[in-house]
């Protein structure tokens, strides 16, 4: 069975500066998709960006960018000039790309704490 | 076009009740799942439908819990007799087809909050 382990529980970072959130998975499949998502207070899980990981180049979306190392199962999520709507908890998840997989599986999340 | 809807919002019931949770999809999806998060921890998967069909159950309680998505209406999740281990945020997602078919997302609702006192 696959896992996903975040091992940082709480971050913090002054705004307008970049802080890197990481995540290691484990899975023997080959293909697979790999997202970060983020809860804010409201509770909505908010898909911040994707990766397949047949695609070596990372992903990018605006500040949010992956560092994908797929020998290493790793995946960290970096957000650039950090701003205080980015407060919230992120989640790193897992599926699997076989025909038929629909499960998603979450780390156990990391709390991202914006400093004005 | 309106996202996936979940209510109750929050839920409060009392030990031995039965809590009835509904999850309205996306338009234009007939792809269900539902997820359950504890406090302080991520979300772990539950049970994924199509219309009328179970697919996964696999992370079901085999006991008391059970879910349905009928050709016409929303989503249940139901839980019989509900225990103060059943308190959490219950999350709904929605996808237009199967995963595995291509990169097809799924959308969450805001779920629902239940609190077994």
């Amino acid at each position: 069975a696959q896992t996903v382990t975040q091992s940082q529980p709480e971050m913090s970072v002054q705004e307008a500066e970049t802080v890197t959130l990481s995540c290691t998975y484990d899975t023997s499949e080959s293909d697979y998709y790999l997202f970060w998502y983020k809860q804010p207070p409201s509770r909505q899980m908010i898909l911040v960006i994707r990766q397949e990981a047949y695609k070596q180049q990372n992903a990018t979306e605006n500040r949010f960018s992956v560092n994908f190392q797929k020998a290493a199962k790793s995946f960290s999520l970096k957000i650039s000039d950090s701003q205080l709507g980015d407060a919230a908890m992120y989640f790193c998840a897992y599926r699997s790309a076989i025909q038929g997989a629909q499960k998603l599986v979450f780390g156990q999340g990391t709390r991202l704490t914006i400093n004005p | 076009n309106a996202g996936v809807m979940q209510n109750p919002r929050h839920l409060v019931r009392r030990r031995g009740q039965e809590a009835r949770l509904r999850c309205s999809p996306m338009k234009g999806h007939s792809h269900v799942y539902w997820y359950r998060q504890l406090p302080e921890e991520g979300l772990k998967f539950m049970v994924y439908l199509q219309k009328e069909n179970i697919i996964d159950e696999s992370g079901m309680p085999k006991e008391r819990f059970s879910a349905e998505f009928p050709k016409e209406g929303p989503s249940i999740l139901r839980i019989q007799q509900v225990v103060r281990g059943d308190s959490a945020a219950y999350f709904c997602a929605s996808s237009p087809q199967g995963p595995g078919t291509g990169n097809t997302e799924a959308f969450f609702g805001q779920g629902t909050r239940l609190t077994v006192v």
